[in-house]
């Protein structure tokens, strides 16, 4: 079976400090990509990062990085220098076989 | 203009009517997917298209029906709404199933 599970249903961070999000995974495909998703209050989903399995090198995107341990199953992101605008919902999400599989989000709240 | 494109952005509905929301896209992608959101349980998945002539079953199809009219156009229906099936849906794109999925705007369905 092919899961996403997304431990921390709500998490809280002063601006400035940095967070992570944890996500596990469970998938028997050995080709498949890793993402996250942020869905702010507009609800658009918008996407954050995103890691190729086959690579060990962990994704960067500006103040957005991940932890990818690919035998853990694990995949997690770290926020540095949190900003107010990084309130949102935040999904971990992979695609194999054509298919795309969320967790049940994250809510992250940033505060002054 | 979105590159992923649903209607209507919002709908209220009667128990029992026969409704459809449409999803048009301009990428040009060959998958295209249909998901529900509802808190806490994160994006699930509904139907989901490889083409025009292959069309999946999600994990929670039951009362759903989809049709494929073009590759650019994905439609959802619900034959009879349900109070049940009041929530946030959403359209996505992906191109050869291994590249991040591209998101409409959703729509906001309540059944009354």
């Amino acid at each position: 079976a092919q899961t996403v599970t997304q431990s921390q249903p709500e998490m809280s961070v002063q601006e400035a400090e940095t967070v992570t999000l944890s996500c596990t995974y469970d998938t028997s495909e050995s080709n498949y990509y890793l993402f996250w998703y942020k869905q702010p209050p507009s609800r658009q989903m918008i996407l954050v990062i995103r890691q190729e399995a086959y690579k060990q090198q962990n994704a960067t995107e500006n103040r957005f990085s991940v932890n990818f341990q690919k035998a853990a199953k694990s995949f997690s992101l770290k926020i540095s220098d949190s900003q107010l605008g990084d309130t949102a919902m935040y999904f971990c999400a992979f695609i194999a076989l054509g298919r795309l599989y969320f967790g049940r989000g994250t809510q992250l709240t940033v505060w002054p | 203009d979105a590159d992923v494109t649903q209607t209507p952005r919002n709908r209220i509905t009667k128990t029992g009517k026969r409704i459809m929301l449409e999803c048009s896209q301009t990428k040009g992608h060959d998958r295209m997917y249909w998901y529900r959101q509802d808190p806490g349980l994160g994006l699930r998945l509904i139907y989901y298209s490889f083409d025009v002539k292959d069309i999946n079953k999600g994990e929670i199809s039951d009362g759903y029906s989809v049709s494929r009219q073009a590759q650019a156009k994905f439609s959802l229906s619900l034959e009879s709404a349900i109070p049940n099936q009041t929530a946030l849906y959403f359209c996505a794109t992906s191109s050869g199933g291994r590249t991040e999925a591209f998101f409409g705007q959703g729509t906001r369905l309540t059944v009354v």
